[in-house]
């Protein structure tokens, strides 16, 4: 079975530090791969999609950058830290089974910036 | 431009009173319509997708149904572990595979024993 893995599950970052939260996907191949936000009461916002190695598609003009190195990796960065970066950071993938074209999600990454 | 309202916001029900939530949406050719379970501080649980208007689909105490502008989430005798946020989004045909869904709000369920 297909299972998504994301790390780390929580983190306290300073102003201006970088940042690197990575998600992993088993069980599948050729996945397309979500970052998505969720901020208290504002609903979950895409920030970046990939449907392929190196390939990144962007949604929000922001701090943050996003990178696909292998075909299950998808790698969320920033190099310099907003408070406005803290929340709560979802990976998810695309999954083709019985479900139709699912979106199923990772455990989430608590960021908070301080 | 897609969009998705939930209401309510919030519900507040005792153990065993049934109830409904809304997610009313705005899309160009449906693709796909999906129900989704979040406990606070976890990533979303999916529950359902409906695919056209006239589909029902149940699981536990939970009846989801599809028109071709809304869909409920039906509640049957909820008990407290029901509690969470519940959400909606919906998908449509893209071209370049991106699939990307727009996401409601959310309702977030609380139910007091």
């Amino acid at each position: 079975s297909q299972t998504i893995h994301q790390w780390p599950a929580t983190l306290v970052q300073p102003v201006g530090s970088p940042l690197s939260l990575e998600c992993t996907v088993e069980g599948t191949s050729n996945p397309n791969l979500y970052w998505y936000r969720q901020a208290a009461g504002r609903g979950l916002q895409l920030l970046f999609y990939s449907v392929g190695i190196g390939q990144i598609s962007s949604e929000v003009p922001q701090n943050l950058s996003a990178s696909r190195p292998q075909d299950r990796q998808f790698i969320l960065s920033s190099k310099k830290l907003l408070l406005s970066d803290s929340g709560f950071y979802l990976c998810a993938w695309i999954g083709r089974g019985r479900s139709g074209n699912t979106i199923y999600f990772g455990e989430g990454s608590w960021l908070t910036v301080v | 431009e897609d969009q998705v309202t939930q209401s309510p916001e919030a519900l507040r029900l005792q153990e065993g009173e049934s109830s409904s939530l809304n997610c009313s949406y705005t899309v160009s050719g449906l693709r796909g319509l999906f129900w989704y379970r979040q406990d606070p501080g976890k990533g979303p649980e999916f529950l359902f997708t409906l695919y056209s208007a006239g589909e029902e689909k149940e699981k536990e105490r939970l009846k989801a149904t599809l028109t071709k502008k809304e869909s409920f989430l039906h509640i049957t005798a909820p008990k407290p572990e029901d509690s969470a946020t519940y959400l909606c989004a919906v998908q449509r045909g893209r071209t370049g595979g991106s699939y990307i869904p727009t996401f409601g709000r959310g309702t977030s369920l609380i139910v007091h024993p």
